[in-house]
C-alpha cells in the first residue's frame, strides 16, 4: 500500500532562518506530488506541483522554493523565512490512472506546523 | 481569480437534519470533483468524489450532486451528526492530476 510522510511535524523558526520540509512516498511511482499550505481562516493554497524528477511548477510568487531530487521526494525550502510563511503546510501525491474505481483522490501527509517568530 | 469557490464560509445545522454544501468552478476543463473533510492541525480527509461524466454519486450519509451546466457542486450529508463539524472543501481536477485546485472552505456546525 501506499504511504505519504512529511517531516517534521512542528516547527518554531525566527524570522530570517532558512526552512526546509521533507516529504516522501512510498508504494508507487512516478506520483504527481504537492505542496499546499493551510494559512489562519484561509483555504488550501496550491504553492508547488511536480509531474516528475526536477519539473516543478509554482503556483504562487513568494519566497519558497521546492524540489524533486528523487522520484517520491519533494522539498520545499526557503533561504529566509518571513512571518507571513508561518502555517499549516501539507505535503500530498496523487497518481491518476482514469481506471475503472479511480477516485481522482490527492492524498495527504500528516502536516508541517510552521511558526515564524 | 478563484477556480472552485465555496460562496459561504460557514454553515449550522441541526442534529438529524440534511447538510447542504456548495460549490461552484469556473473551468470546464475539470474532469473530477472531490470533497474533503477537514478538522484543525490535520490533514484533509477524502470523503467522496464525482467525475464529470457522472450527476450523482451516493455513499452512505454523503451524496455528491454536479451540475456541469451551471459548473456547480453540492454535498449532502443526512443526517448530520455532531461529528461531522468540520471545514469542508470542494477541490476539482483535470484528469492527470496536475491541476488539483481547493476552493476556500466551508466550516460546518452540527449543533446537538
Amino acid at each position: 500500500s501506499q504511504t505519504i510522510h512529511q517531516w517534521p511535524a512542528t516547527l518554531v523558526q525566527p524570522v530570517g532562518s532558512p526552512l526546509s520540509l521533507e516529504c516522501t512516498v512510498e508504494g508507487t511511482s512516478n506520483p504527481n506530488l504537492y505542496w499546499y499550505r493551510q494559512a489562519a481562516g484561509r483555504g488550501l493554497q496550491l504553492l508547488f506541483y511536480s509531474v516528475g524528477i526536477g519539473q516543478i511548477s509554482s503556483e504562487v510568487p513568494q519566497n519558497l522554493s521546492a524540489s524533486r531530487p528523487q522520484d517520491r521526494q519533494f522539498i520545499l525550502s526557503s533561504k529566509k523565512l518571513l512571518l507571513s510563511d508561518s502555517g499549516f503546510y501539507l505535503c500530498a501525491w496523487s497518481l491518476r490512472t482514469g481506471g475503472v474505481g479511480d477516485t481522482g483522490e490527492l492524498f495527504f501527509g500528516e502536516g508541517s506546523r510552521l511558526t515564524v517568530l | 481569480d478563484q477556480q472552485v469557490k465555496q460562496n459561504s464560509p460557514s454553515l449550522s445545522v441541526q442534529e438529524g437534519r440534511i447538510s447542504i454544501l456548495n460549490c461552484d468552478y469556473t473551468n470546464s476543463m475539470f474532469d473530477y470533483f472531490l470533497w474533503y473533510k477537514k478538522y484543525p492541525a490535520e490533514g484533509p480527509t477524502f470523503l467522496i468524489s464525482i467525475s464529470s461524466i457522472k450527476d450523482k454519486n451516493e455513499d452512505g450519509r454523503f451524496t455528491v450532486f454536479l451540475n456541469k451546466s451551471a459548473k456547480h457542486l453540492s454535498l449532502h450529508i443526512v443526517p448530520s451528526q455532531p461529528g461531522d463539524s468540520a471545514v469542508y472543501f470542494c477541490a476539482a481536477s483535470s484528469w492527470d492530476g496536475q491541476n488539483f485546485v481547493f476552493g476556500p472552505g466551508t466550516r460546518l456546525s452540527v449543533l446537538p
